[in-house]
């Protein structure tokens, strides 16, 4: 179990520029979580999938967001016209569904987004 | 409207027992979880209830009571490496959204 990994950890990019991330879930995990993160809260739902399908999408979310999933292993999370606001931690979490009550999802250590 | 509500911080001694109290009114209920996150860390799983009742897992124990909308975390045996973040997350019916609570920072001391 190698756990959920994100890349890059980092990312300082100026305002206006487009942004990528991605997520590689633990390999037998057939869902999978973006969340965003600001200092002092909890995580916010941003969209989930169950294997390659994009099941739902916080109505948060802008149109400038965009997630794929498209083998239903990996995702990326697209950010386009960056804003300051967009500044925060992206975490990525997966599970597995079945088993007769619902499984907890695991975290990967996210990506740090700074906008300047 | 959905919304969890938990305290934003509390502060306890090394060797004592605490309570970190969750309230929540959601769309529906499909399971309670809390998770430890550590600063700068991902959050880390720790308890899972779906129905009524005490669950125990070592030196951790949450309590659920659907009716009441309302969870507990206790941690006992408290040592310098719980001062962390505990989130309290509850996922609606009708589909896998979880809503997170914004964590209560739980400070121990000597």
């Amino acid at each position: 179990d190698t756990g959920v990994s994100q890349n890059p950890r980092h990312k300082i990019t100026k305002r206006g520029q487009n942004v990528t991330f991605r997520c590689d879930p633990i390999s037998e995990h057939n869902r999978l979580y973006w969340y965003r993160q600001t200092l002092g809260q909890g995580p916010e739902f941003l969209t989930y999938f169950q294997n390659e399908a994009q099941l739902e999408k916080s109505r948060l979310l802008s149109d400038r967001f965009s997630a794929e999933r498209p083998k239903g292993s990996f995702s990326t999370l697209e950010i386009q016209r960056t804003e300051q606001g967009d500044s925060a931690m992206y975490l990525c979490a997966s599970s597995l569904s079945g088993g007769g009550f619902d499984q907890p999802q695991h975290f990967g250590d996210g990506t740090r987004l700074s906008i300047l | 409207g959905q919304n969890i509500d938990q305290p934003t911080e509390m502060t306890a001694t090394e060797g004592a027992i605490v309570q970190i109290n969750c309230t929540y009114q959601t769309s529906g209920f499909n399971g309670l979880f809390w998770y430890q996150q550590h600063a700068g860390e991902a959050p880390t799983f720790l308890s899972y209830n779906v129905l009524d009742g005490l669950e125990e897992k070592g030196r951790f124990s949450s309590f659920l009571s659907r009716s009441k909308g309302y969870s507990y975390l206790l941690l006992k045996e408290l040592q310098m490496k719980d001062s962390a973040s505990y989130l309290c997350a509850v996922r609606g019916s009708g589909g896998f959204k979880t809503i997170f609570g914004a964590g209560t920072r739980l400070f121990v001391k000597a």
